[in-house]
């Protein structure tokens, strides 16, 4: 079993929704969740992450954690077609660990 | 404020040829990533330098090699290339415990 499990998709979702993504995990050891974009033929870019368990939120992006269930959620409100992107979620232990654990990645479409 | 910065972007190669990526950061970061992404594989950590002067290797190590030049880059070299190693490459770096990273652009490589 891969340490980050994330559905694939694709997600397509029409301009306005809430867009919902998820990822799960195995390693009781993770403290560091994060999200990451990809646009097309780009790099992964840094979206957001959270320390432990609780929500973090950012504009229309809210980062949730929840420990007990091992489970990782980023919720987008009022979703835009430039949202449209793969999104990556990643974990690491921090404490000196250098090695982030991705997901495979969510394609998401939002079409006008 | 270029981040990290990696060359070249495209690349086609023979079977046998040998090739080395660069990687240059400019963030101050201690440590260095370079990843392959495939597709339905997620990106997958080849080998990594914690801090100037060590490297280690990831989860798909074979048939590459490192150099941690010193603190800014950090090359990758395939010493005979492979079909198989037909890839988009990504160098990243990260500078907190936390093990966040930032990445580059990528280098597209066809291997026929």
């Amino acid at each position: 079993q891969k340490e980050v499990e994330q559905d694939p998709g694709p997600l397509s979702v029409p301009e306005g929704a809430i867009v919902s993504l998820n990822c799960t995990y195995s390693n009781s050891a993770f403290q560091y969740f994060m999200w990451y974009r990809q646009y097309s033929r780009k790099g992964p870019e840094l979206l957001m992450y959270t320390y432990s368990s609780g929500n973090k939120e950012d504009g229309r992006f809210t980062a949730q954690v929840d420990k007990s269930s091992k489970y990782i959620s980023l919720f987008i409100r009022d979703s835009q077609p430039s949202d449209s992107a793969t999104y990556l979620c990643a974990s690491n232990s921090g404490a000196g660990s250098y090695q982030l654990t991705f997901g495979k990645g969510t394609k998401l479409s939002v079409i006008p | 404020n270029a981040g990290v910065t990696q060359t070249p972007k495209f690349q086609v190669l023979k079977t046998g040829q040998s090739m080395t990526l660069q990687c240059a950061q400019d963030m101050n970061h201690n440590s260095m990533y370079w990843y392959r992404q495939d597709p339905g594989m997620g990106l997958r950590l080849i080998y990594y330098s914690a801090s100037e002067g060590t490297t280690d290797k990831g989860e798909v190590p074979n048939g590459y090699n490192v150099s941690r030049l010193n603190k800014r880059e950090f090359s990758l070299r395939l010493e005979s290339a492979a079909p198989s190693q037909t890839s988009v490459y990504f160098c990243a770096s990260s500078g907190s415990r936390t093990g966040i990273a930032f990445f580059g652009q990528g280098t597209r490589l066809t291997v026929v």
